[in-house]
């Protein structure tokens, strides 16, 4: 069974600092992606960022950048530099890489609040 | 394109009635997904569709859940006889299965409310 863990329910950060939002997953599949996406209150879900399991180097996206630890299974997400547009619910997601399902497996969410 | 549009926004119901909630995907996307976020469970899958066909349902929590999807361009998801603990807001989306981004695109949501 594919799991997602997040095990912070809410995390606040200043404006311009950053912050960490962890993610920890168990597969036995080897070939798999991993996603951070984000929910505004709108509740639109907007990827944030994707990692493919077989890369070593870690993902970046502008201010959004994962540490990737395969064997630990640790999958994080840095936010540098918030901004008050940053709060929102992260969701950390898994899917299995080869064919056949296709589903996404998600965590329960982490709140992040950004502090003027 | 105008994305995952999901239909209705809201809905408010009795228990005991059914609901049904209407997606319409990405054309083009052969991959089709229903979610449930709860405060309590966050995004659940309930079921997905690759090509109109139902390839795992085994996150639909009940038989009063049932989810067909009659062509590429539409998708329900029906609950009869609907309960409290159906509230939650459900959310579809799809993605192209093969080639392309793998990223799924999701709708914007039908917040359930079931009195």
């Amino acid at each position: 069974a594919q799991t997602v863990t997040q095990s912070q329910p809410e995390m606040s950060v200043q404006e311009a600092e950053t912050v960490t939002l962890s993610c920890t997953y168990d597969t036995s599949e080897s070939d798999y992606y991993l996603f951070w996406y984000k929910q505004p209150p709108s509740r639109q879900m907007i990827l944030v960022i994707r990692q493919e399991a077989y890369k070593q180097q870690n993902a970046t996206e502008n201010r959004f950048s994962v540490n990737f630890q395969k064997a630990a299974k640790s999958f994080s997400l840095k936010i540098s530099d918030s901004q008050l547009g940053d709060a929102a619910m992260y969701f950390c997601a898994l899917r299995r890489g080869s064919s056949g399902t296709y589903k996404y497996i998600f965590g329960t969410g982490t709140r992040l609040k950004v502090l003027a | 394109d105008a994305g995952v549009i999901q239909s209705p926004r809201h809905e408010v119901t009795e228990m005991g009635q059914e609901v049904t909630l209407r997606c319409k995907p990405i054309s083009g996307h052969n991959s089709l997904f229903w979610y449930r976020q709860t405060m309590m469970r966050g995004l659940e899958l309930l079921i997905y569709f690759n090509n109109n066909v139902p390839i795992d349902d085994s996150g639909m929590p009940e038989d009063r859940f049932s989810a067909k999807m009659p062509n590429a361009s539409f998708s329900t998801l029906k609950i009869q006889p609907s309960e409290p603990r159906d509230s939650a807001v459900y959310f579809c989306a799809s993605r192209l299965g093969r080639g392309g981004t793998i990223k799924a695109f999701f709708g914007q949501g039908t917040r359930l409310t079931v009195v």
